[in-house]
């Protein structure tokens, strides 16, 4: 089976730095991807990890550890924008696998 | 057009009424996904297509559940005699696969059944 575990949900102030992380534990493994979902809207890409290691895109940085079956999303300078739910993917091959997301709420 | 389309966006259905969800692709990809999402959950995998290959369906939840595609375009998803265990979004996503295995999926704002 694929079991992908994540907070449900996490508080943290504009301005500040908040980390999300993800374990997996799946049948194969082809990269991890973590998507952004604001309430009522489609989920949009933010970021793909392959090898072990830290991704960074601007505010957002993603880390992986394949041996530890583990990835983190790191968001930096919080703005009240970020409030969303963040799912983590696992692609095996031909499919993504999701986790039940994190909400993120960002206070003032 | 440029993103997955998704129609109707919003469906209100009696029990045990069928009902058609329909997806358009990115133009050009090969890959296409259809997920349910439950209210506060996480999205669960229901099939794939790829290009003219024999669809993935091992995340249908029961023989009430179809989909079909005909070949790169446009995907129907079928729930027959639904239950109000259906009610939730049901997004619909394409990737261009033919690319590699791993490029991200481009999801459509999603339909919203209840099931009254």
């Amino acid at each position: 089976g694929q079991n992908i575990d994540q907070p449900t949900e996490m508080t943290a102030t504009e301005g500040a730095i908040v980390q999300i992380n993800c374990t997996y534990q799946t049948s194969g493994f082809n990269g991890l991807f973590w998507y952004q979902q604001h309430a009522g809207e489609a989920p949009t890409f933010l970021s793909y990890n392959v090898l072990d290691g830290l991704e960074e895109k601007g505010r957002f940085s993603s880390f992986l550890s394949r041996s530890k079956g583990y990835s983190y999303l790191l968001l930096k300078e919080l703005q009240m924008k970020d409030s969303a739910s963040y799912l983590c993917a696992v692609s095996n091959f031909n499919k993504f696998y999701f986790g039940s997301g994190t909400k993120l709420n960002v206070k003032p | 057009g440029a993103g997955v389309s998704q129609s109707p966006s919003n469906k209100v259905t009696e029990k045990g009424k069928d009902v058609e969800l329909r997806c358009d692709p990115i133009s050009g990809h090969t890959a296409l996904y259809w997920y349910r999402q439950r209210l506060g959950q996480g999205l669960e995998f229901l099939i794939y297509f790829q290009g003219n290959s024999a669809p993935d369906k091992s995340g249908l939840p029961s023989d009430r559940f179809s989909a079909e595609r005909t070949g790169e375009s446009v995907s129907t998803l079928t729930i027959q005699r639904t239950q109000q265990e259906d009610s939730a979004v049901y997004l619909c996503a394409s990737s261009p696969r033919d690319r590699g295995f791993d490029t991200e999926a481009f999801f459509g704002q999603g339909t919203r059944l209840t099931v009254v």
